[in-house]
């Protein structure tokens, strides 16, 4: 069973920057597992953010960015908000005979 | 822009088959392009991918829950759908649905999510 490892929870102060990450049990997460980030908020369906490491979606604000970082895939915030308090989650895609996808257990970022 | 739509019961008991039907409108599924997803999240915990297909019938499940899961898709009414069979309280989630781009697996526009409670 492949296990997607993330931070339980980071703090970061307003206007700081943050960086979360997100491993893989296999091994380094490559471009070929196209990372995806997401942020949920209590009561929300998850928002995407990020998709392929590093592509933003037309609404993902300025502030997040994505890339890899020593074998792992990175999600960094800078100038964070006090709305950027949120769960984050990552996702990603193991292809070969039997693709499927695997979210990250999410990252509890509290703005304080 | 497209929008998903999960509906069903909100209440399955013990045993039974779980279904739920996502409603895509704004775009057609038979389009292609895109593979369309069922995800969970159990209360209080983190996301968990379900499967996916694509319009062609193609589908792609979650090795854990492989021999219970069935992802159907009815391009005639633009709609996919999710059979969970033999549920019991451990499949008590919150139940999503959504779509990922064909090729850069971008997972982009979600549904607002059902919750399914199995109870007797």
């Amino acid at each position: 069973q492949t296990v997607v490892t993330q931070e339980p929870s980071l703090t970061v102060s307003p206007g700081g920057t943050v960086t979360l990450t997100c491993a893989s049990s296999t091994g380094a997460v490559t471009s070929g597992y196209y990372p995806n980030w997401f942020q949920q908020k209590p009561g929300q369906a998850p928002r995407a953010l990020i998709y392929s490491t590093s592509n933003k979606h037309s609404w993902t604000p300025a502030r997040f960015s994505g890339s890899l970082l020593g074998g792992k895939a990175a999600l960094t915030l800078s100038g964070v908000q006090p709305e950027d308090e949120a769960e984050y989650y990552c996702l990603l895609y193991y292809g070969g005979a039997q693709p499927h996808v695997v979210f990250g257990g999410g990252t509890k970022l509290t703005v304080l | 822009q497209v929008q998903l739509q999960e509906s069903g019961p909100g209440l399955v008991k013990p045993s039974q088959t779980l279904s739920l039907t996502c409603t895509v409108s704004g775009g057609s599924i038979s389009s292609g392009g895109y593979y369309w997803s069922w995800i969970r999240q159990h209360p209080g915990k983190g996301l968990e991918w379900i499967g996916y297909i694509y319009y062609s019938g193609s589908t792609y499940y979650n090795p854990s829950l492989k021999s219970r899961v069935t992802i159907s898709v009815d391009t005639s009414k633009n709609q996919f759908s999710l059979k969970l069979s033999s549920v019991t309280a451990a499949d008590t989630a919150v139940y999503y649905c959504a779509r990922s781009g064909y090729g850069q697996h971008n997972m982009d526009v979600w549904g607002q999510g059902t919750t399914v409670t199995v109870s007797s």
